[in-house]
């Protein structure tokens, strides 16, 4: 079973803090993304990697960055945490389309961050 | 661009009722279309999926199949529990891309 693993559940962090959200998975899945998730907003794509050192902006990319040193890590980077950026984040990983199948996205169970 | 719709919610319904929620997409390519559903507190989770026109997808009682005549993707099940009160997503991923496209999710609550 593929696991995709979020470093926190919870998470309260100060307006003005640099806040790193970690994630992991272990089935060497070459792609992984960032979402954020908001009552009324649905899922909304942050950051997304095909590979080791690259990343591609998503639909609401500002205030965020990323980093992926290694193909099993994708961290999301809050460079000035706002209050607006209090959400659920969830990770998740995938097999490429290019690999003869559909692979579904992995979802981690997600890490609901707090900014006061 | 590559869309889905779903119905909207709250969808409520009694246990042992039958489920439908609808979903629909737009798309340029060939997509895998993929049904999710969340528990309170938790992730998403891949209920089922189906990769070509008139594929079935099943799981723990869920069906959908994908319809490409009238581009749709309806989740059913025949008899609901309280165990399956949840969000729902329908999903597309186009063959020759990488990204999803979310539907916005329908809220389900069974009673007893």
């Amino acid at each position: 079973d593929v696991k995709v693993t979020q470093s926190s559940r919870y998470l309260v962090k100060r307006t003005g803090e640099k806040v790193f959200l970690e994630c992991v998975q272990d089935m060497d899945h070459e792609n992984m993304f960032w979402y954020r998730q908001d009552p009324g907003l649905g899922l909304r794509l942050i950051y997304f990697s095909y590979d080791v050192k690259m990343k591609e902006k998503g639909d609401i990319p500002e205030g965020y960055s990323v980093s992926r040193e290694k193909k099993e890590r994708f961290s999301l980077i809050l460079e000035s945490a706002s209050t607006n950026q209090t959400s659920m984040y969830l990770c998740a990983s995938s097999s490429p389309t290019g690999t003869g199948n559909n692979s579904p996205l992995h979802f981690g169970n997600g890490t609901r961050l707090t900014v006061t | 661009g590559d869309s889905v719709t779903q119905m909207e919610g709250p969808v409520t319904l009694s246990e042992e009722a039958f489920l439908t929620i609808n979903c629909t997409y737009t798309a340029t390519g060939y997509p895998s279309l993929f049904w999710y559903v969340q528990y309170p507190g938790e992730g998403l989770q891949l209920l089922l999926k189906a990769t070509k026109a008139d594929d079935k997808g099943s799981n723990k009682g869920f069906e959908a199949t994908y319809r490409k005549e009238t581009t749709s993707f309806h989740l059913e099940k025949g008899s609901v529990q309280v165990s399956d009160s949840a969000v729902y997503f329908c999903a597309q991923r186009d063959n020759y891309g990488q990204n999803f496209v979310f539907g916005p999710g329908t809220r389900l609550s069974v009673l007893p």
